[in-house]
């Protein structure tokens, strides 16, 4: 079975802040893809990355960037001197090895105050 | 500009009613998925597709049902509504390679009174 945990519900930060979004996976493929999706106020949800389980390289994209560990089953995301428009709601996700259905986290509320 | 189209945006409808939530897409995406997102945020699938007269359930039972009879019309039916159903439903699709990202639609918000 696999899992996807989002522990942080929401996180509240101030303009200008950095902010971390912890995202802890389970799975027994040893061949898997983690993904991030945004979902602003709009409510469609945005593809922000795909990460598969060969490649541990952290990624940086503008202000985002994220690290992905396997010895701690992790594939965190951080925003760098986060914005209002960064105001979202943010999902972890991962596909197994062998699968194309998705399993979701529960999801990240950030708020990113001016 | 959005490949996923989603139709009604909002519905608000009577107990009893049948609703049919419309989903296209122009990219041409063998795969197609139906989520239901509750309030508190997390993602339900309840219908995805792999191909044309293809459909299956997803993880989350639903009294829905859908039809897939061209590529790219993923139609979600509901034949009698019930305030339980008041939700958002996002349509998704995605390529035929493993893994591949899902890109979805921008959501109807259905309200049963």
């Amino acid at each position: 079975a696999q899992k996807v945990t989002q522990a942080q519900t929401e996180i509240s930060v101030v303009e200008k802040e950095d902010v971390t979004l912890d995202c802890v996976y389970e799975t027994r493929d040893t061949t898997y893809y983690l993904f991030w999706y945004k979902q602003p106020p709009s409510g469609e949800l945005v593809f922000l990355i795909r990460r598969n389980s060969f490649d541990e390289q952290n990624e940086i994209s503008g202000r985002y960037s994220w690290n992905f560990q396997k010895s701690t089953s992790s594939f965190n995301f951080t925003i760098t001197a986060s914005q209002v428009v960064d105001s979202a709601v943010y999902f972890c996700a991962l596909s197994p090895g062998g699968y194309q259905k998705v399993t979701f986290g529960t999801g990240t509320k950030l708020q990113v105050i001016p | 500009e959005a490949d996923i189209y989603q139709t009604p945006r909002y519905l608000v409808i009577g107990t009893g009613k049948k609703i049919t939530l419309e989903c296209s897409q122009t990219m041409g995406h063998d795969k197609m998925y139906w989520y239901q997102q509750d309030p508190g945020m997390e993602l339900h699938l309840i219908h995805y597709s792999y191909g044309v007269n293809s459909t299956e359930k997803g993880d989350l039972s639903s009294e829905s049902t859908v039809s897939r009879i061209r590529t790219e019309h993923f139609p979600l039916t509901l034949e009698s509504a019930r305030p339980s159903h008041t939700s958002q439903y996002l349509c998704a699709s995605s390529e035929s390679d493993s893994h591949s990202p899902l890109h979805f639609g921008n959501g109807t918000r259905l309200t049963v009174t």
